[in-house]
């Protein structure tokens, strides 16, 4: 079955720095995987996803992501942080057949000013 | 345009009382899922519905029921609320259907209904 690892429940970094959020994922088949973005009290809203078309992904809010089939891996990251990207990260993967979405665990950001 | 709205937002119960939470979209999405959200463990799929008069199982399905009323609408019911189901329970909706749900469909959720059960 497949499965996503967010390293990291919290993260903190300042404003202007870069931002990292991790995640690997292990499926036995080629994936297609998601990060999802929680702002406090609302719902998950797509950030960006990776459908094999290309294997850099540029999402919303200057956000992207490299998919990285020899380390399973599919890490956010942001040039230059923002206080308006503090919020709670989900990555997540699909799988054929499947009909679902699995999720991470979430991974916290905070912004220091 | 709303796109997944939830009703109620806020709800206490008291252990062994019933309740549904109900779930709307308006984008014509054919399939529609609830989560349920809990600190350090992500989204848990509870039960989902590929297309219209169809339900399926998710992950934590012990102790709800669901119905797919239309295409539209998809509650969630709690026949006898326990204490551990206090929670975020989420509702999305997705444009795929059936056996052919797209892999890449964007979920959709709406704003979530928090669950207290004393």
């Amino acid at each position: 079955a497949q499965s996503v690892t967010q390293l990291g429940s919290h993260v903190s970094v300042s404003e202007g720095a870069l931002v990292l959020l991790r995640c690997n994922y292990s499926s036995s088949v080629p994936p297609y995987l998601f990060w999802y973005v929680q702002y406090p009290n609302q719902g998950l809203q797509l950030l960006l996803k990776y459908t094999s078309a290309a294997t850099l992904v540029k999402g919303i809010n200057g956000f992207e992501a490299e998919f990285k089939k020899s380390e399973t891996s599919f890490h956010l990251t942001k040039p230059s942080a923002h206080m308006s990207d503090a919020a709670e990260y989900f990555c997540a993967v699909s799988e054929e057949g499947a009909q679902k979405l699995v999720f991470g665990q979430g991974t916290r950001l905070t912004i220091n000013p | 345009n709303a796109g997944v709205t939830q009703t109620p937002k806020f709800q206490v119960l008291k252990t062994g009382q019933s309740m549904t939470l109900q779930c709307a979209q308006d984008m014509n999405h054919n399939s529609m899922y609830w989560y349920r959200q809990d600190p350090g463990m992500g989204l848990r799929l509870i039960y989902y519905s590929a297309s219209e008069g169809t339900t399926d199982k998710g992950e934590v399905p012990n102790g709800y029921n669901v119905s797919r009323l239309n295409k539209r609408e998809f509650s969630l019911r709690l026949e006898s609320a326990a204490p551990s189901q206090t929670s975020v329970y989420f509702c999305a909706s997705s444009l795929g259907q059936g056996a052919w749900v797209s892999l890449t469909d964007t979920q959709y959720f709406g704003p979530g209904t928090r669950l207290t059960v004393l």
